[in-house]
């Protein structure tokens, strides 16, 4: 079937612009979450949603940076003003609740704030 | 919180060697332990996992262990190829009724000479 996918593959956004990025988990899948990885850097947490709420918020890193799924599906992670240091590849993955424990990853966001 | 730290940052080894790579978390809670590869370009995907009632697990040409008391796991790969190349990742979480986030290691970048 069909896997994560994400949109756009690259985004390229001036200082100060906001920008959303889009998330299509696995049909099915109740668990997303977003990630952030920056240039040589591991994976960083952001936000993680079961179903349609986001019980762990924690990874934010600023109040710039919001989410948001619908349906129990689709995502959709917001960040305003945007500034140089969130530059990164964002990554968002899906799990199946209670049928093992593997993250499957999406293709990833390339944001390049200039 | 969990912290995982990754060791080393690069590996370089000859074909038909053994690789091995280092994580220690921090949470004693920990219950969940995967290794994701990423090559190049691409997305991260499990290669394998180990849950902390195991101490050890294969797959063809890749183990992985754990210590629970010591807090600390491994990857082994054996036979090496230059197919491996690339950059893994070990994570650790506690799943416990709901699924929670993945916390990284900063990742080993393998490089495997022909």
């Amino acid at each position: 079937g069909a896997g994560v996918s994400q949109s756009p593959s690259n985004k390229v956004t001036e200082k100060g612009k906001d920008v959303e990025l889009r998330c299509d988990p696995i049909s099915g899948h109740t668990a997303l979450y977003w990630y952030r990885q920056s240039l040589g850097q591991g994976l960083e947490f952001l936000i993680y949603f079961q179903g349609n709420s986001a019980p762990d918020k924690s990874g934010l890193p600023s109040d710039r940076f919001s989410a948001e799924r619908t349906g129990g599906s689709v995502s959709t992670l917001t960040i305003q003003r945007t500034q140089q240091e969130d530059s990164a590849v964002y990554l968002c993955a899906s799990s199946l609740v209670g049928d093992g424990y593997e993250q499957y990853f999406g293709p990833g966001t390339r944001l390049t704030v200039t | 919180g969990e912290n995982v730290e990754q060791h080393p940052s690069t590996l370089s080894v000859q074909e038909g060697d053994s690789a091995v790579i280092k994580c220690t978390y921090s949470d004693s809670a920990s219950n969940y332990f995967p290794w994701y590869k990423q090559e190049l370009g691409k997305r991260p995907q499990l290669i394998i996992d180990i849950r902390s009632n195991v101490g050890e697990k294969k797959d063809q040409r890749i183990a992985v262990t754990l210590n629970k008391t010591a807090k600390h796991f491994s990857l082994h790969i054996t036979e090496t190829q230059p197919e491996d190349s690339a950059v893994y990742f070990c994570a650790a979480t506690f799943y416990g009724g709901s699924q929670g986030n993945l916390i990284f290691g900063k990742g080993t970048k393998l490089s495997v000479k022909p």
